[in-house]
């Protein structure tokens, strides 16, 4: 089955924790990306990745961290100076790289701060 | 400033009955646009693109409208059912980057 995958479902982050989430996808995509998700605001763009060992900041970057060192994978890291964590947390995936593309997404990971 | 609108407030309609849905947007000039679905604490799921040179685009019971001089586009839903209750997000592609509206909520009653 194709898809993508994102864990845990739910995760707690303590004050002054480093946290990451997971998103694996086997659709053989070249772009991923991750957006964050508050209620009343659309999708932000938080940083993405159109080719291996390469990713770009979005729109709200700071107080985040990715990686990319394999094509399907693409996890992301809430740092400690993220002061505003809470979220729902989406990490999405196109088959090439140009942003018209259509973006799949993952079930998603909602942060809270304990 | 650059926005994408779409109505905050709940649509409720009868099943049976046609959903209108608005996507307005202020100081961007896409070349596509994009609807996708979200049910409740999961992903959007994508549903149509529509481009800039096409003014309409129909798969199965949806059909999107796309007009570049009013800055608008319109997600019809025909024959709605129950199970087309989720919220419908817009998403337009604007300089690397694909933004999204804030999503209205579809509620059909049986």
């Amino acid at each position: 089955d194709g898809g993508i995958t994102q864990s845990p479902k739910y995760l707690f982050r303590k004050e002054g924790q480093n946290v990451t989430l997971s998103c694996e996808q086997n659709l053989n995509h070249d772009a991923m990306y991750w957006y964050r998700q508050d209620p009343g605001q659309g999708l932000r763009l938080i940083y993405y990745s159109q080719i291996v060992n390469d990713f770009q900041k979005g729109d709200i970057a700071e107080g985040y961290s990715v990686s990319r060192e394999k094509k399907e994978s693409f996890p992301l890291t809430v740092t400690s100076a993220q002061k505003n964590p809470t979220a729902f947390y989406l990490c999405a995936s196109s088959l090439g790289q140009g942003f018209w593309e259509t973006q799949y997404f993952g079930p998603g990971t909602r942060l809270l701060v304990l | 400033s650059q926005k994408i609108e779409q109505n905050s407030e709940a649509l409720n309609i009868q099943e049976g009955k046609t959903a209108t849905l608005t996507c307005n947007y202020t100081n961007y000039s896409p070349a596509y646009l994009q609807w996708y679905r979200q049910d409740p604490g999961r992903g959007p799921v994508f549903l149509l693109l529509i481009r800039e040179n096409e003014k309409e685009k129909r798969k199965e019971r949806l059909k999107v409208t796309f007009d570049t001089t009013l800055k608008q586009s319109l997600f019809h839903i025909t024959a709605s059912q129950p199970t087309d209750s989720a919220t419908y997000l817009c998403a337009l592609e604007s300089f690397q980057k694909l933004v999204f509206g804030t999503g209205t909520r579809l509620l059909v009653s049986p």
